[in-house]
């Protein structure tokens, strides 16, 4: 199937720092990916959909302002999270596939933010 | 609204012993149904999926799962574990519509004893 990488793998950052995610399909051209976020013990959530070219779709709830998504490539999506804070803390994945519900989703690695 | 409900966080087999993992759902039709697996340090990886026909599922590493429409459930099941399958794993549904949107559930930690 399909690589997925992530980088960086784990980051810590200070509360008020700004930190980015790299998302790379490395041998399939997505027009989508989807970044999830997952914390400890907890599930996967959803946070929005990244499209190629054009403004990323957000779930409800997450603050588009604070996790800002660029897809400038069909290869790489990636996720700021601006102005850090502690509950940011978390494990987030993207993912690269077909856009539809049959399509088969490749999973990153998986990036550990940490905020101090 | 579209759930996943695993109702085992934790389980432990030993090696060899036969596993089933519970999954249920909540969804208005017909969902898309997958098991995921999460190794630490690993990507999730797609472990099977139902989407329609045959309700019994065959998947890799010798899992399959079997949906039933009465229960709303699907459940993983694995006639006889190694001890490389421990690992988390994860039931998830997809919405129909052209929009691929996973649902995942809370995950349920398997635990393998020599």
């Amino acid at each position: 199937g399909a690589v997925v990488s992530q980088h960086p793998s784990r980051v810590i950052c200070k509360s008020g720092t700004s930190v980015k995610i790299e998302c790379r399909s490395l041998d399939f051209q997505a027009t989508t990916m989807f970044w999830y976020r997952q914390f400890p013990k907890k599930s996967l959530m959803l946070m929005a959909t990244s499209n190629e070219g054009s403004k990323a779709t957000y779930e409800q709830g997450v603050e588009k302002d604070k996790f800002l998504i660029n897809h400038a490539s069909l290869t790489l999506s990636t996720l700021t999270v601006t102005s850090a804070h502690p509950e940011d803390s978390s494990f987030y994945i993207c993912t690269s596939g077909g856009k539809l519900s049959t399509d088969t989703q490749y999973f990153g690695p998986g990036t550990r933010l940490t905020v101090l | 609204a579209q759930s996943v409900t695993q109702p085992d966080i934790h389980i432990t087999v030993s090696e060899g012993a036969s596993l089933e993992l519970r999954c249920n759902y909540s969804y208005g039709a017909t969902p898309y149904l997958f098991w995921y697996v999460q190794s630490p340090g690993q990507g999730l990886q797609l472990l099977l999926k139902y989407f329609s026909g045959d309700t019994l599922v065959q998947g890799i590493k010798g899992f399959e799962a079997e949906f039933k429409r009465s229960q709303s459930s699907f459940n993983l099941r694995k006639p006889s574990v190694h001890w490389s399958d421990a690992a988390e794993y994860f039931c998830a549904v997809g919405a129909h519509g052209g929009y691929n949107k996973l649902i995942f559930g809370a995950g349920t930690r398997l635990a393998v004893h020599p």
